[in-house]
């Protein structure tokens, strides 16, 4: 159990145009999903918390006009790379937590902007 | 905010030997997790830490709370080549859910 699927897990896009990634819980609800960008041979930097039902809450630094969330239904989370630049290329991964059962992470999206 | 410090940064070992890494801390933490990731994958749950001394096991791998709530510490015993990957620990960030990443340790294993 406690399964977090991510889609998709590649994606290429022009410059200026917008990207989904989609994040699920398959046997569990989550009322909270975390969003984590991993550049090469880095750590994993915590962008957002997801919140069902209500705005997420960014980090320090992280633009939210940039980076989109919504959590519409308590099994969906999704983050929208608007008006994508290479800097913004990059390793995104989603994670959220069923109860007792610790944090599940997807396999991650990796974002290329050309 | 806080920061972990995980050493080795990397490791290069032979098939069969043990491996130990460790994570420290200037502040006192309730839970400690320990992490492995692939390769283009996303991190999966090794062994999560919730008690102060508590030594858990989990295959050949076995983690410890540190007593000081500060610190903890990974062994893998007789390594094989598919324990190689990158290993992370973790913490949950005062009272949220929110976690902080070590750097991670590069485990390479030689057959």
């Amino acid at each position: 159990g406690a399964v977090v699927s991510q889609h998709p897990s590649r994606v290429i896009c022009k410059s200026g145009t917008s990207v989904k990634i989609e994040c699920r819980s398959l046997d569990f609800q989550a009322t909270t999903m975390f969003w984590y960008r991993q550049f090469p041979k880095q750590s994993l930097m915590l962008m957002a918390t997801s919140n069902e039902g209500s705005k997420a809450t960014y980090e320090q630094g992280v633009e939210k006009d940039k980076f989109l969330i919504n959590h519409a239904s308590l099994t969906l989370s999704t983050l929208t790379v608007t008006s994508a630049h290479p800097e913004d290329s990059s390793f995104y991964i989603c994670s959220a937590s069923p109860a007792d059962y610790g944090y599940t992470f997807g396999s991650g999206t990796r974002l290329t902007v050309v | 905010g806080q920061q972990l410090n995980q050493s080795p940064q990397s490791m290069f070992i032979q098939e069969g030997e043990d491996v130990s890494m460790n994570c420290t801390s200037s502040s006192i933490f309730n839970t400690w997790l320990w992490y492995k990731q692939d390769p283009g994958e996303g991190p999966v749950l090794l062994i999560a830490l919730y008690k102060a001394g508590e030594l858990t096991s989990n295959g050949r791998l076995t983690a410890q709370f540190g007593i000081t709530r500060k610190d903890s510490f990974l062994n893998i015993s007789a390594s094989i080549p598919s324990d190689v990957g990158i290993y992370f620990c973790a913490v949950t960030q005062g009272g949220s859910e929110k976690l902080v990443f070590g750097k991670g340790t590069k485990l390479t294993v030689n057959p």
